[in-house]
C-alpha cells in the first residue's frame, strides 16, 4: 500500500535560515510520481513540483531545491534563505500516475518568523 | 495551463440542509475527479473518484448516500453533502484529471464548509 510520511509537524526558523522539510514514502510500484505542494492559510493547493521514480537528479528551482533518493525512499525539500511568505503548510504526496489518486503526507507547517 | 475552479469557496449552512459544491475543468476535459475532505490542521483524505459518466467510486466509511457525487459532463463535478450536520464542517477539494499530467491535474481551490 502506498503511504507518505512526514514526521516534522511543525517547523519554525528564523527569516534567511535554510530549512529542509523530510518526506519519506512507500509504494510496491516501480512507477510513480512524487510531488510537494505547498498550502497557505486560504487553503489552495499550490503545485511546487512532480518527479517521476525514474528521474532521480535532484532539482532547484530558485530558493527551492529538491532531493530525491530511491535508495531511502526520501524526497525532501529545502527552502534557502527562508522567508515570511514562505510560512504554510506542506505536502508531500504520492501518485501512481494519471488518472491515480494522490496519497498526502500528514503535512508540516512552517513558520518562518520576521 | 490547466485551470481548474471550484465553488462556492466557502459556505455556511443550516444543520439538515444539502450544500452542493461545484467542481469544473476550464481548459481541459476531466475524464476523472477526485474528491478529498481536509478536517483542520489534518491531511486530505480521498472521499470518492468519479469518472464522467459513470457513478462515483466512494472510499471505505464515506456514505454514499450523504455525499452525492454527480460527474455528468467533461467539465463539470458536483458534490452535494446532504443533510448537513455539524461534523460535515470541513475544507472539500476537487481534482481533475485529463489525458495524463500535460491535459491537467490540477486541485480546485477548495471550499470550505461550516454547518451550524
Amino acid at each position: 500500500a502506498q503511504k507518505v510520511t512526514q514526521a516534522q509537524t511543525e517547523i519554525s526558523v528564523v527569516e534567511k535560515e535554510d530549512v529542509t522539510l523530510d518526506c519519506v514514502y512507500e509504494t510496491r510500484d516501480t512507477t510513480y510520481y512524487l510531488f510537494w505542494y505547498k498550502q497557505p492559510p486560504s487553503g489552495e493547493l499550490v503545485f511546487l513540483i512532480r518527479r517521476n521514480s525514474f528521474d532521480e537528479q535532484n532539482e532547484i528551482s530558485g530558493r527551492y531545491s529538491w532531493n530525491f533518493q530511491k535508495s531511502t525512499s526520501s524526497f525532501n525539500f529545502t527552502i534557502t534563505a527562508s522567508q515570511v511568505v514562505d510560512s504554510a503548510v506542506y505536502f508531500c504526496a504520492l501518485s501512481e500516475g494519471p488518472g491515480n489518486q494522490f496519497y498526502f503526507g500528514t503535512g508540516t507547517s512552517l513558520t518562518v518568523i520576521p | 495551463g490547466a485551470v481548474v475552479s471550484q465553488h462556492p469557496s466557502r459556505v455556511i449552512c443550516k444543520s439538515g440542509t444539502s450544500v452542493k459544491i461545484e467542481c469544473r475543468s476550464l481548459d481541459f476535459q476531466a475524464t476523472t475527479m477526485f474528491w478529498y475532505r481536509q478536517f483542520p490542521k489534518q491531511s486530505l483524505m480521498l472521499m470518492a473518484t468519479s469518472n464522467e459518466g459513470s457513478k462515483a467510486t466512494y472510499e471505505q466509511g464515506v456514505e454514499k448516500d450523504k455525499f452525492l457525487i454527480n460527474h455528468a459532463s467533461l467539465t463539470l463535478s458536483t458534490l452535494t453533502v446532504t443533510s448537513a450536520h455539524p461534523e460535515d464542517s470541513s475544507f472539500y477539494i476537487c481534482s481533475a484529471q485529463g489525458q495524463g499530467w500535460l491535459g491537467g491535474y490540477t486541485f480546485g481551490s477548495g471550499t470550505r464548509l461550516t454547518v451550524v
